[in-house]
């Protein structure tokens, strides 16, 4: 079975500063996806970017990009320029490319942005 | 904008009653998932369904089951209500098979369970 690692339960840097979430994750397959979902205060959890395991480029979406090791199962989220709205839960999940097509999640960071 | 709704936002219910949380999406999705989320536990499949009538066991399926009646609509059942049941509740949706950017699942507002 997959496993998600999140090691940093909680973090927090200032407004404007560049942030680096961790993730690790344990698989035995070679093709599958892996996600960050964003989960604001009160609000709905929103897929924040996404990495496909066979593309060796990392993904960017605006000022988030990914760091995908795939040989050392590490999947980090950079946000640059942080803005009081990226105050939110961020969640690391694996997708398998093979059988049913659920998510397994870390723990989660709880990122908080400071004015 | 792909919608995913649930019933209810706040629910309190007792220890021994019958729940049934309600999910519905509007994007003609096959797959829908029920995950709970607790604080340092993250998120924890409970049952998903990739068609109507179809379910599958997730990682944490005791105390619950689940019904598809039609492809838009997923419920989850608590049978009998127990405090350790207290939890947010999460719905979601993706598209069967779905790769290439076609492969997110999008949530719903979640239902803050408390059971007392």
């Amino acid at each position: 079975a997959q496993t998600v690692t999140q090691s940093q339960p909680e973090m927090s840097v200032q407004e404007a500063e560049t942030v680096t979430l961790s993730c690790t994750y344990d698989t035995s397959e070679n093709n599958y996806y892996l996600f960050w979902y964003k989960q604001p205060p009160s609000r709905q959890m929103i897929l924040v970017i996404r990495q496909e395991a066979y593309k060796q480029q990392n993904a960017t979406e605006n000022r988030f990009s990914v760091n995908f090791q795939k040989a050392a199962k590490s999947f980090s989220l950079k946000i640059s320029d942080s803005q009081l709205g990226d105050t939110a839960m961020y969640f690391c999940a694996f997708r398998s490319n093979f059988g049913n097509e659920k998510l397994t999640f870390g723990t989660g960071t709880r990122l908080t942005i400071i004015p | 904008d792909v919608k995913v709704t649930q019933s209810s936002r706040y629910l309190v219910k007792r220890t021994g009653e019958k729940v049934f949380l309600e999910c519905v999406q509007d994007m003609d999705h096959e797959n829908m998932f029920w995950y709970r989320q607790d604080p340092g536990l993250g998120l924890r499949l409970i049952y998903f369904s990739y068609d109507v009538k179809m379910k599958e066991k997730g990682d944490i399926p005791e105390g619950y089951s689940v019904s598809r009646e039609k492809k838009e609509r997923f419920s989850l059942i608590l049978e009998s209500a127990s405090t350790n049941q207290t939890s947010m509740y999460l719905c979601a949706s993706s598209f069967l098979g779905g790769s290439g950017g076609f492969d997110e699942q999008y949530f719903g507002p979640g239902t803050r369970l408390t059971v007392t």
